[in-house]
């Protein structure tokens, strides 16, 4: 999910578990959206993208799943390992009309994998 | 892969100070952003420029500028550093939708 204030929401998790990370979106119309993993100290590291035409698509290790309805986005990954530690955030295309498209970012979720 | 470098990694400059953020991608690539990240608030967008010597407002622009004079380097310039700027400076480039984040500037304005 989305934080509150200056505390990102945790998700932690057994090494070998699977991992689901939530976000809600804010705009109907974006079409197509995006997660990102940040490790501490590191710039975001593109995972995976879906566009809106589309409910799931998978990658190695993760598939994301688009709701549209109740404009909901998730990213499951799968044997979560410690290298998987980090903060999760989606992002989601703002079209405007013009020659570059914007992305809206979430504040995001951390993810603390237990050994 | 497609390359992002920034000249620093960390930074720390006083009041006042005028700071350069320089952001240099390996490719032809024509959309370069410039966001700071902040926590509880996510990644805020300041300029981004989508050509040589092209540069558009983004959602927190006051206090900087952006020069973007080769495809290839886009820079943040703050006039006047203040103790409000003191954040995670990201950059990034962008392949149609997507956008493609470099390590990093952490600057601490003192």
């Amino acid at each position: 999910g989305e934080s509150v204030g200056l505390h990102l929401p945790t998700l932690s998790v057994q090494e070998g578990d699977n991992s689901i990370i939530n976000c809600a979106y804010s705009n109907s119309a974006s079409d197509y959206f995006i997660w990102y993993k940040q490790e501490s100290g590191k710039g975001p590291q593109f995972i995976i993208d879906i566009r809106s035409n589309m409910d799931k698509r998978q990658g190695q290790r993760v598939t994301v799943l688009l709701n549209k309805t109740v404009k909901h986005l998730s990213l499951q990954i799968a044997a979560t390992q410690p290298g998987d530690s980090a903060v999760y955030f989606c992002a989601e295309n703002m079209e405007d009309g013009g020659a570059t498209n914007k992305l809206i970012f979430g504040t995001g979720t951390l993810l603390a994998v237990q050994p | 892969d497609v390359k992002v470098t920034q000249s620093s990694r960390y930074l720390v400059k006083r009041t006042g100070e005028k700071v350069f953020l320089e952001c240099v991608q390996d490719m032809d690539h024509e959309n370069m952003f410039w966001y700071r990240q902040d926590p509880g608030l996510g990644l805020r967008l300041i300029y981004f420029s989508y050509d040589v010597k092209m540069k558009e407002k983004g959602d927190i622009p006051e206090g900087y500028s952006v020069s973007r004079e080769k495809k290839e380097r886009f820079s943040l310039i703050l006039e006047s550093a203040s103790t409000n700027q003191t954040s995670m400076y990201l950059c990034a480039w962008g392949l149609r939708e997507t956008q493609y984040f470099g390590p990093g500037t952490r600057l601490l304005v003192l």
